[in-house]
């Protein structure tokens, strides 16, 4: 399969519950990045992975944990989530210094119950 | 961090007439400044993208304009057709992954 994949496309948990999504590039770039889109907030970056190093981490609640193995695969670990953070999550990559431009997964739809 | 305003939040057109959406920034170290475009129930992709060095890029029935002084850059967007509808994004990138995207803008075209 080609471009950017996440699974699952849908996830219902609970409160107590610990999930985790999953992305994966097949376009060899070489950073990663995770977005939360609400009706609040259209598209809200969450973390960035370049050459499988954090380099950035807007503030996010500790409750969402990032992991980045290589440089195809990213992961959000879930855990004691809250009804607000029910929202789309997407998986971006690009490959830095040759044109920055992101290419999407087609989002994870979570609802927190 | 970058502020980044985009106006208008809503914007409805009458096929075949021009839209005109417009991106504020604060990062005067900007460089990279893209167009997303997400129709309903779809990831966003990018359409159209301009660099620092470059003061207007077109592609069809789409352009983009930059003004670095004025730190402010906008997608235009002529006879728009019905498929046109979406909503669009900017994304301007201050280098080192700090990408800041827009609120958006709700286009809608009339037929």
């Amino acid at each position: 399969e080609t471009g950017v994949t996440q699974t699952p496309r849908h996830l219902v948990m609970g409160m107590t519950n610990k999930k985790s999504l999953k992305c994966e590039q097949h376009l060899g770039h070489n950073a990663m990045y995770w977005y939360k889109q609400s009706a609040k907030k259209p598209l809200e970056l969450m973390f960035v992975y370049s050459l499988e190093e954090r380099v950035e981490n807007n503030s996010v609640p500790s409750r969402f944990s990032p992991e980045c193995p290589n440089s195809s695969h990213l992961f959000l670990h879930l855990h004691t989530l809250q009804p607000e953070d029910s929202a789309l999550y997407l998986c971006a990559s690009s490959q830095e210094r040759s044109g920055y431009e992101q290419y999407f997964g087609p989002g994870t739809r979570l609802t927190v119950t | 961090g970058e502020n980044v305003e985009q106006h208008p939040s809503t914007l409805s057109v009458q096929e075949g007439d021009s839209a005109v959406i417009k991106c504020t920034y604060s990062d005067s170290a900007s460089n990279y400044f893209p167009w997303y475009k997400q129709e309903l129930g779809k990831r966003p992709q990018l359409i159209i993208d301009i660099r620092s060095n470059v003061g207007e890029k077109k592609d069809q029935r789409i352009a983009v304009t930059l003004n670095k002084t004025a730190k402010h850059f906008s997608l235009h967007i002529t006879e728009t057709q019905p498929e046109d509808s979406a909503v669009y994004f900017c994304a301007p990138y201050g280098g080192y992954q700090k990408v800041t995207f827009g609120t958006g803008t709700k286009l809608q075209v009339i037929p």
